[in-house]
């Protein structure tokens, strides 16, 4: 099985500053990977796919970049609602899999 | 625009088998998109359980391949999971959710149903 590694657990920055959420993947997954935003008792969001392409009314100030085993996910001047959990996902094989998940909190 | 929408009990005896719906509405499942089973135990990441075509193509987790069965229904429009032999392991919030493919590729999970509490437990 494919394992996707995301670093770090958590995150403490401040509203305003930019942050740089990573991704590892334990082989290459060409440019098949997406990267799910989740609020406290919602369903996941997606807010990239194919590493760098944003999903449809997701806002400029998310961005990914990567491909075979590395990946990022910036998000420039954070909002108060950016502070939930991060996950990227491979979809290159089967299972598709997930990364444990960032959690970015306020600092 | 296209919702889904998950229903079953809540509560599964273990050693029984659960049993989820879940009802696409605003648009097609015979559509070339794949329709996912995801899930997440309490305060943990999600897990891929598998995906189903409209044609009735599947593929699964192996980690739950032996005990998993995902199914379509085009008349209704909806497909459906069932998952037997359960413990107390699988008890999570369980997502259905669209893996979207675009005439210029896969998108990824673009559509979620708001998901539902399953508990096993007697």
């Amino acid at each position: 099985e494919l394992v996707m590694t995301q670093s770090p657990a958590t995150l403490s920055v401040s509203p305003g500053e930019r942050v740089t959420l990573s991704c590892r993947a334990s082989q290459s997954v060409s440019s098949y990977l997406a990267w799910y935003q989740q609020k406290p008792g919602q369903a996941p969001r997606l807010l990239i796919y194919g590493a760098s392409t944003r999903a449809t009314g997701i806002p400029a100030r998310f961005s990914g970049s990567g491909s075979g085993t590395e990946f990022t996910l910036t998000i420039t001047s954070l909002q108060s609602e950016d502070f939930v959990v991060y996950y990227c996902q491979q979809y290159n094989n089967w299972p598709y899999t997930f990364g444990q998940g960032t959690k970015l909190e306020i600092q | 625009q296209v919702q889904l929408q998950e229903s079953g009990p809540g509560l599964v005896k273990p050693s029984g088998t659960l049993s989820l719906t879940c009802a696409l509405s605003g648009g097609s499942i015979s559509s070339s998109d794949w329709w996912s089973w995801v899930r997440q135990a309490p305060g943990k990441g999600l897990e891929w359980i598998g995906e189903i075509f409209y044609s009735g193509s599947t593929n699964y987790n192996p980690s739950l391949k032996s005990r998993v069965i995902i199914s379509v229904d085009g008349s209704r429009n909806q497909f459906s999971l069932k998952l037997t032999s359960v413990t107390a392991a699988d008890t999570a919030v369980y997502y259905c959710a669209r893996m979207h493919n675009s005439d210029w590729g896969t998108v990824g999970m673009d559509v979620w149903g708001q998901g539902t509490t399953v508990t096993v437990s007697s």
